[in-house]
């Protein structure tokens, strides 16, 4: 069976400074991992997926994250946090392709201060 | 590209009374997943269909149901409304790789 950790409920950066959201994963195959962003009455948007090539990924909006199979995590970093970042932000994981059944986190509210 | 739509958007119906929620795909897209999302919570996968035909599930009760069409799109019906069914509804549509979300159908049960 396959499940998502996400630490942290809610996170609060300064404007200029970096994000870090933390997802740990847990799967019997090699995962397809996700980042999505939600922001307030919207759908989800995808910002990066892992798919098994390089472990570091890269996204939209300036956000990356970095698969790290020993710890069983992909992070998502942003070196300078944008007001326009503030939204939940949610860690997804696949184990049949990006197109099949993901298994969400409970989500992280990123605040950002001016 | 209209990318997945989802109608109506909003929706309030009485505990007991049935509701059908509908999808629309990415052009280009013929399988379809449904998430419900209740409040400061992740979406849960309901079901995916593929074909016509329901293809994974997940551990929803058979209240739940759907339907594809040959065109693609897709409809969510929900029996016997309880007041836990209230939350937001999401739509998928997908290639192999990823999953494009619609903005979903906000249910509220009372």
């Amino acid at each position: 069976a396959q499940s998502v950790t996400q630490l942290g409920s809610h996170v609060s950066v300064s404007e200029g400074a970096l994000v870090l959201l933390r997802c740990n994963y847990s799967s019997s195959v090699p995962p397809y991992l996700f980042w999505y962003v939600q922001y307030p009455n919207q759908g989800l948007q995808l910002l990066l997926k892992y798919t098994s090539a390089a472990t570091l990924v890269k996204g939209i909006n300036g956000f990356e994250a970095e698969f790290k199979k020993s710890e069983t995590s992909f992070h998502l970093t942003k070196p300078s946090a944008h007001m326009s970042d503030a939204a939940e932000y949610f860690c997804a994981v696949s184990e049949a392709g990006g197109g099949n059944k993901l298994t969400f986190g409970t989500g992280t509210q990123l605040k950002v201060e001016l | 590209d209209a990318g997945v739509t989802q109608s109506p958007t909003h929706l309030i119906k009485t505990r007991g009374q049935q509701v059908t929620l509908r999808c629309s795909p990415k052009s280009g897209h013929d399988t379809v997943s449904w998430y419900q999302q209740a409040l400061g919570q992740g979406p849960q996968f309901i079901f995916q269909y593929y074909e016509e035909e329901e293809r994974q599930r997940g551990n929803f009760p058979d209240r739940f149901s759907g339907h594809q069409f040959p065109n693609y799109s897709s409809e969510l019906n929900v029996n016997a409304l309880l007041l836990g069914d209230s939350a937001l509804y999401l739509c998928a549509s997908s290639n192999y790789y990823e999953q494009y979300f619609g903005p979903g159908t906000r249910l509220t049960v009372t």
